[in-house]
């Protein structure tokens, strides 16, 4: 009865640094999603996959990559860490009908310093 | 123009009261409409979906769609300390070929003992 499980929890950073988030689903979902939440901003999208192979930007796309490795998986990089990107990650899963209840896994946070 | 638009609070009602929260969205063809609850460093969870113009109610929530309007709101009855959280507007929107969901900031609620 996983969902959608996101690893690691917490991380700190050191600026320049990479690191990879990983997040995996196991209820057969098309669609996924990176979301960062910061205080007073929401929940803004980084990345999402609407099916396996594919990709787009969100709101807030710079200075991250996405990998839809297969249906199950989609992992967000950080290539070259940078103190704007402390925040709170959160991976999601949805359907792909109509009916696109969003399932989050319990986030990850992370410190750039 | 935000996509989902949400008043941040806080929104204090006591104990007993109706909490309601009201969001409002950009898209006219915006056809699946959600809110999530969110408690301070959780995850959120979906508590309601609404798809029709009208009322849904699902125990002591109500959920209100008004499509010509683009307004959806959440009534809360009989509020409970326990329902202090963020809540959180998510509206299911068409970007680029796909859907996509977009959340609002989020409203916080302080129910009073």
């Amino acid at each position: 009865n996983a969902g959608v499980t996101q690893t690691p929890k917490f991380q700190v950073l050191k600026t320049g640094q990479s690191m990879t988030l990983q997040c995996a689903q196991d209820m057969n979902h098309n669609s996924m999603y990176w979301y960062r939440q910061d205080p007073g901003m929401g929940l803004r999208l980084i990345y999402y996959s609407a099916s396996e192979g594919t990709t787009d930007k969100g709101e807030v796309p710079n200075g991250y990559n996405v990998s839809r490795l297969n249906k199950r998986e989609f992992s967000l990089r950080l290539e070259s860490a940078a103190p704007s990107q402390t925040s709170v990650y959160f991976c999601a899963s949805s359907e792909a009908s109509r009916d696109r209840k969003a399932f989050f896994g319990q986030g990850t946070r992370l410190t750039v310093v | 123009q935000k996509e989902v638009e949400q008043n941040s609070g806080p929104l204090s009602v006591p104990e007993g009261a109706i909490a309601s929260l009201n969001c409002t969205y950009s898209d006219r063809g915006s056809q699946s409409f959600f809110w999530y609850r969110q408690y301070s460093g959780k995850s959120p969870e979906l508590i309601m979906s609404i798809y029709s113009n009208g009322d849904k109610e699902d125990g002591r929530f109500t959920a209100q769609l008004n499509k010509a309007s683009q307004y959806v709101s959440l009534l809360i009855r009989d509020s409970q300390p326990s329902d202090s959280a963020t809540y959180l507007c998510a509206v299911n929107m068409r970007s680029g070929g796909y859907q996509k969901v977009t959340f609002g900031t989020g409203t916080k609620l302080q129910v009073i003992p």
